[in-house]
Order: C-alpha cells, then sequence, then structure tokens
C-alpha cells in the first residue's frame, strides 16, 4: 500500500466552477499535511498546509483533513485556467521524512 | 534572489560519465533533500540530510551519492551516469522536525543520460 494516494486524473472543470482533489494516506502516525501545485516542467510550490481536522481556508483555496478518515482534500473555488497544473498532496510523520502522492492533473477549461 | 537554487538548470551528458548536482540554500535550514521525478512516477526520495552529520538514504539511493559540504549546501553525484537516471532532480529543504515543518524546492535540474 502506497503511503499517500492521488486520483492521477485529468480532472477537467470548466472555468469559475469549483474543483475538488482527494488524497489519502496509509498512517495513522501522520501529523502534517501538504498540498503543491507543480507545473509543468518546474517545482513544486506550497499551496496550503493543514494540521488539525478541520477546514482551513486561504483565499480561493481551502484544505480539509479528516484524520480518522485518513483523508485530505484541496478545493479550488471559482477555478481560473492559470490552475491548470498537477497538484501534489504530501503526508509527514512526526519527526521524519515527507511522503508525496503521485499528484492529480488538473484542466481547468476557459 | 531564490531561497534555493540549484546548478546547473539542465545538463546532457553520456553513459558512464560523472555527474554532480549542486544545491545551495539562503533559508538556514537544518533539512535538505534530493529527489528525483519521472513522469507518472510522482517525486522519489533519493538521499537526505538532517544536519551536516547526518546523511540517509532513500528509497532510491543506488546509482547516487551525496556530499553535505556546509549547512547551506548539498551535492548530489552520480558516479557513473545511465540512460534510466535521465529525469528532473530538485532538492528541497525543511527548517526541523516541528509538526509544522515544510519543504521547499529548488527549480530543478533537468538531466539527460544518452
Amino acid at each position: 500500500q502506497k503511503e499517500v494516494e492521488q486520483n492521477s486524473g485529468p480532472l477537467s472543470v470548466p472555468e469559475g466552477a469549483i474543483a475538488s482533489l482527494n488524497c489519502t494516506y496509509s498512517d495513522r502516525g501522520s501529523q502534517s499535511f501538504f498540498w503543491y501545485r507543480q507545473y509543468s516542467g518546474k517545482s513544486p510550490e506550497l499551496i496550503m498546509s493543514i494540521y488539525s481536522n478541520g477546514d482551513k481556508e486561504d483565499g480561493r483555496f481551502t484544505a480539509q483533513l479528516n484524520k480518522a478518515s485518513q483523508y485530505v482534500s484541496l478545493l479550488i473555488r471559482d477555478s481560473q485556467p492559470s490552475d491548470s497544473a498537477t497538484y501534489l498532496c504530501a503526508v509527514k510523520r512526526t519527526g521524519n521524512q515527507f511522503y508525496f502522492g503521485t499528484g492529480t492533473s488538473l484542466t481547468v477549461i476557459p | 534572489d531564490a531561497d534555493v537554487t540549484q546548478t546547473p538548470r539542465n545538463r546532457i551528458t553520456k553513459t558512464g560519465k560523472r555527474i554532480m548536482l549542486e544545491c545551495s540554500q539562503t533559508k538556514g535550514h537544518d533539512r535538505m533533500y534530493w529527489y528525483r521525478q519521472d513522469p507518472g512516477l510522482g517525486l522519489q526520495l533519493i538521499y537526505y540530510s538532517f544536519d551536516v552529520k547526518d546523511i540517509n538514504k532513500g528509497e532510491i539511493s543506488d546509482g547516487y551519492s551525496v556530499s553535505r559540504q556546509a549547512q547551506a549546501k548539498f551535492s548530489l553525484s552520480l558516479e557513473s551516469a545511465i540512460p534510466n537516471q535521465t529525469a528532473l532532480y530538485f532538492c528541497a529543504t525543511s527548517d526541523g522536525p516541528s509538526d509544522t515543518d515544510t519543504q521547499y524546492f529548488g527549480p530543478g535540474t533537468r538531466l539527460t543520460v544518452l
């Protein structure tokens, strides 16, 4: 079983819609959760971090964490063509290294 | 100036050559990492270092070696490059063992081994 699993997509949404990206993780001891955005050929860029159950909002982005279900999601409201990228979910256990999912490709259609 | 820099940004080499990729950071972070990324496989950890005297193998260390010359510098070497080491390589840093520890990535090096 992989440490972090994501649906590879591609996920397509029309401009202005809500994009929903999902991630599950295997280790219940995981403490920290991250979403990165990666444009083709570029490096991952941190969008959100979340550490406790519930929702965390930052502009058009909302991260949701449910530790009981070992599930973390990212919602992008009012999606824009510039949001088209691959989104990487990452998980960190206490004191240890990070684990990345393989990413979900998002396309926002104008 | 970028907080995490990588040199070179692009490199084409031949099978059997020795290659060194360099990473420098001005974030003052103790922890540094090397990843490779292949299409569809996500980020794979090659080596990581939690301080200058602490270096650890990641999941795909075979064929690679590293050197942590200083807190700010972490180099990755391919002693004898082979074509399946063609990939995008990223250096990353993070600031410590707390739960808020976050990784920040350099711009990447695209390596092609012919």
